[in-house]
């Protein structure tokens, strides 16, 4: 079964360093999203991705935040300077066009900022 | 905005059923999803609902009553593997990419 995927897993970084996590979508999928989760906490919308632009942003993601999709495949958010409140888990997720509702999550990669 | 409500925690025996209510208010309504996360692990998708109703898929079932802002998961025959977290989700009508609202999730214990 097509599944999303995520590098790396596990990710840790120096606060103020720059960091790019990458997720491959499953193929046939047009909407892109990124979504964190802080432990223990509610996952929290980032932003979503249609037709090579941003469709909508939460108010997390700021200029420190960005997204592209560089080539057919994958789909990438890059922060530029990182906080230490930066540290969580960071999931990609996609879906089908039109009616299709479902959204399907990557793995996941745990970010940690110190 | 959206604010989504469900209980923090629940137990419940091996071969019970349980019910995780969530309730939630949003001003444009479009869709209530299940998902179940198991630690450190991403939520897989469980139900829909759109329409006020039962929606049955093996032992989970999905309620949704749109006039009282209110949505249950039905587990049924409760089995160990189902410890894990149980994430109600609200998409906004108004939301131009289909965004997902998520409440904090109901952690649920089965024991033997």
């Amino acid at each position: 079964e097509p599944e999303v995927t995520q590098t790396p897993s596990h990710q840790v970084t120096q606060m103020g360093q720059e960091v790019i996590l990458r997720c491959v979508p499953i193929s046939n999928h047009l909407y892109f999203y990124w979504y964190r989760q802080i432990l223990g906490q509610k996952v929290e919308f980032l932003v979503s991705f249609y037709n090579n632009e941003i469709s909508e942003k939460s108010e997390i993601f700021d200029d420190q935040f960005s997204v592209e999709r560089p080539d057919g495949s994958n789909f990438t958010l890059k922060i530029r300077s990182t906080k230490l409140e930066d540290s969580a888990m960071y999931f990609c997720a996609s879906k089908e066009e039109g009616t299709s509702y479902e959204q399907y999550f990557g793995p996941g990669t745990r970010l940690t900022v110190t | 905005g959206q604010n989504i409500d469900q209980p923090t925690e629940m137990t419940a025996t091996e071969g019970a059923i349980v019910q995780i209510n969530c309730t939630y208010q949003t001003s444009g309504f479009n869709g209530l999803f299940w998902y179940q996360q198991h630690a450190g692990e991403a939520p897989t998708f469980l139900s829909y609902n759109v329409l006020d109703g039962l929606e049955e898929k093996g032992r989970f079932s999905s309620f949704l009553s749109r006039s009282k802002g209110y949505s249950y998961l039905l587990l049924k025959e409760l089995q160990m593997k189902d410890s894990a977290s149980y994430l109600c989700a609200v998409r906004d009508r108004r939301a131009a990419g289909n965004k997902l609202t998520f409440g904090g999730g109901t952690r649920v214990l089965v024991k033997p």
